[in-house]
């Protein structure tokens, strides 16, 4: 079975500079689904970015960039020029395109933007 | 707001009771999931329901039972609930089961507490 592992369960960083988030995650498949899902306080799961498999290509969102890394297995989120509105948490998520389409969550990074 | 919509927002009950969550998907969605997060714990997937039929389980409990009508909206039925069961219930919606539908869209969620 797939598994997303986030191992920084907190991180923190000022306005404006820019934070990495880490995300690895198990799997035999060759071509998956990966994304970044934004939790503020108000609980409502926001896609950030989405990232194919089979796209060699980096995703780019604004000021969220991934670095995916298919042979190592991660799936890192940078958020450049990092703003108040940014604290929240964050999940990373694996998703198959064989099994059914059922999303694979990890257990999250609380990130605080400090002024 | 991603098109899902959730009912109850908030739900308080007691141990041992029943309840029913429901969700209503994006216009045009066939496909609904149900996901379940414990207070500051990642989404974990219940069930998936693609036009009326049981596509997949994850780790719901037999206590738990789902359906989707013919009009597509979904219901999630929690029974005999237990202090454990107070959780954020997730709804979300895609297209369908091809690769195309790989993004799926989440509703706001249906914070249930069990007293």
């Amino acid at each position: 079975a797939q598994t997303v592992t986030q191992s920084q369960p907190e991180m923190s960083v000022q306005e404006a500079e820019t934070v990495t988030l880490s995300c690895t995650y198990d799997t035999s498949e060759s071509d998956y689904y990966l994304f970044w899902y934004k939790q503020p306080p108000s609980r409502q799961m926001i896609l950030v970015i989405r990232q194919e498999a089979y796209k060699q290509q980096n995703a780019t969102e604004n000021r969220f960039s991934v670095n995916f890394q298919k042979a190592a297995k991660s799936f890192s989120l940078k958020i450049s020029d990092s703003q108040l509105g940014d604290a929240a948490m964050y999940f990373c998520a694996y998703r198959s395109p064989y099994n059914n389409n059922d999303m694979r969550f990890g257990a999250g990074t609380r990130l605080t933007v400090k002024p | 707001d991603s098109g899902v919509t959730q009912t109850p927002k908030h739900l308080i009950t007691a141990t041992g009771q029943r309840v029913t969550l429901r969700c209503s998907p994006r216009s045009g969605d066939l496909s609904v999931y149900w996901y379940q997060q414990s207070l500051d714990q990642g989404l974990q997937f219940l069930i998936q329901y693609y036009n009326g039929e049981e596509r997949a389980k994850g780790n719901i409990l037999e206590r738990f039972s789902a359906q989707q009508f013919p009009d597509l909206h979904s219901e999630l039925n929690l029974s005999s609930l237990e202090l454990g069961d107070s959780a954020l219930y997730f709804c979300a919606s895609s297209v369908g089961l091809d690769r195309a539908s790989y993004e799926q869209y989440f509703g706001p969620g249906t914070r249930l507490t069990v007293t």
